[in-house]
């Protein structure tokens, strides 16, 4: 069973400091998704990566995949109120791609 | 454009009781799939369908049964509730299955409680 692991679980911090999610798996992965979800609220897609070492950006959130395709991360620049939620990332098997993996989820706070 | 949805959005059941939660999508899509989120796990594929008259399982399909009978619908029912059905449910669709180039649209969610 192909698993991933997002660290931290819970992050709290002020307005305008950087923060760093990760994802990450002993399993390779055919490719990367990240969602964010509000409460009350289904996921909804940020962005999908599919290249190993390939770097997305939206904004002031920026998205990397592993060389190796096993791990992932999200970087948020001067992180603002309105980035408050709870982020996914979700990854497409090798084998049997329509099994989307989830992580258990990164809850993020950025107070005013 | 009402996209995926969900219904109810909130359930309270007795142990040992059935029910079908139910969704539909307008978008076309051939792929629709239910999910489950507890807290601290994510989410968990229960079923999935790749197309009208076709599911399989995923990773937690037990006490679920699905069924596709048109593209636009994918009801999950729920045989004889249990305690640890206690979730969220979220249903989703897609154009196609994969994540690579592909878009999955969630619903907005089933609240069960089973007492």
């Amino acid at each position: 069973t192909q698993l991933l692991e997002q660290s931290p679980q819970f992050l709290s911090i002020q307005e305008g400091e950087n923060l760093t999610v990760y994802c990450n798996s002993s399993s390779v992965f055919s490719s990367l998704q990240w969602y964010r979800q509000e409460p009350g609220e289904g996921p909804v897609l940020l962005v999908t990566v599919v290249t190993g070492g390939e770097v997305k950006k939206l904004k002031r959130l920026t998205f990397q995949f592993g060389d190796a395709r096993k791990d992932s991360s999200l970087h948020i620049t001067a992180a603002q109120p309105g980035d408050t939620g709870l982020y996914l990332c979700a990854g497409g098997a090798l084998r049997g791609a329509q099994k989307l993996v989830f992580g258990q989820g990164t809850r993020l706070t950025i107070n005013p | 454009n009402a996209g995926v949805t969900q219904t109810p959005k909130f359930q309270v059941l007795k142990t040992g009781q059935s029910m079908t939660l139910q969704c539909a999508q307008d978008m076309n899509h051939e792929y629709m799939s239910w999910y489950r989120q507890d807290p601290g796990m994510g989410l968990r594929l229960i079923h999935y369908s790749v197309g009208a008259g076709i599911t399989d399982q995923g990773e937690v399909p037990n006490g679920y049964n699905v069924s596709r009978s048109t593209t636009e619908d994918f009801p999950l029912r729920l045989l004889s509730a249990a305690p640890s059905q206690t979730s969220v449910y979220f249903c989703a669709s897609s154009y196609s299955w994969g994540t690579a180039g592909n878009t999955i649209y969630f619903g907005e969610g089933s609240w069960l409680t089973v007492v």
